[in-house]
């Protein structure tokens, strides 16, 4: 039972344009939420988070939007640069187990130069 | 650097052999948090623990898994007579507190099981 799911297994920008990196979840309990970057051979790196509470974050280029009525989060790069390919994870957590991230099976974005 | 780490990086085990993987977590936190991911897929939840505490293992296999984090030194996963289903990236991570408190992840072991 996939709790979160990214649909996309790869998406391809073009350097300076937006990258979308979607996800969806099914559990109604999970109340925060979390994007991270992953380099091959390395571990997740921590971008950004929102709770719900919140429809929108930013931090510099990035910004996560939680729509809660769909159960669907975005996250947006604005705008994107060839260091930004990776693999993208979004996770979530709530209910009893705030500490327990449920991840979705990650994004590869590609941004050509 | 303070970041979490985990040694070692890469980790080469015949199939009955144990693996210990371990884990210092970041300076000035104390919860610790394992998950594994295998290929192809994204990371799985396996243990949450604090100092000398497991507090949930929810996520271990029931048998040949283990873990600890004691009042000194690193936290320890360890996986007694490893077979080739084990192999995978292991990740650690940590954190100041629990609930809406991020979780910081080390670079991982890729334990690899002949």
């Amino acid at each position: 039972d996939q709790q979160v799911k990214q649909n996309s297994p790869s998406l391809s920008v073009q350097e300076g344009r937006i990258s979308i990196l979607n996800c969806d979840y099914t559990n109604s309990m999970f109340d925060y939420f979390l994007w991270y970057k992953k380099y091959p051979a390395e571990g997740p790196t921590f971008l950004i988070s929102i709770s719900s509470i919140k429809d929108k974050n930013e931090d510099g280029r990035f910004t996560v939007f939680l729509n809660k009525s769909a159960k669907h989060l975005s996250l947006h790069i604005v705008p994107s640069q060839p260091g930004d390919s990776a693999v993208y994870f979004c996770a979530a957590a709530g209910g009893s187990g705030t500490y327990k991230y449920i991840f979705g099976t990650g994004t590869r974005l590609k941004v050509l130069a | 650097n303070a970041g979490v780490m985990q040694n070692p990086r890469h980790l080469v085990r015949r199939r009955g052999q144990e693996a210990r993987l371990r884990c210092s977590p970041m300076k000035g936190h104390s919860h610790v948090y394992w998950y594994r991911q295998l290929p192809e897929e994204g990371l799985k939840f396996m243990v949450y623990l604090q100092k000398e505490n497991i507090i949930d293992e929810s996520g271990m296999p029931k048998e040949r898994f283990s873990a600890e984090f004691p009042k000194e030194g690193p936290s320890i996963l360890r996986i007694q007579q490893v077979v080739r289903g084990d192999s995978a990236a292991y990740f650690c991570a940590s954190s100041p507190g629990q609930g809406r408190e991020t979780q910081y992840f080390g670079p991982g072991t890729r334990l690899l099981v002949l």
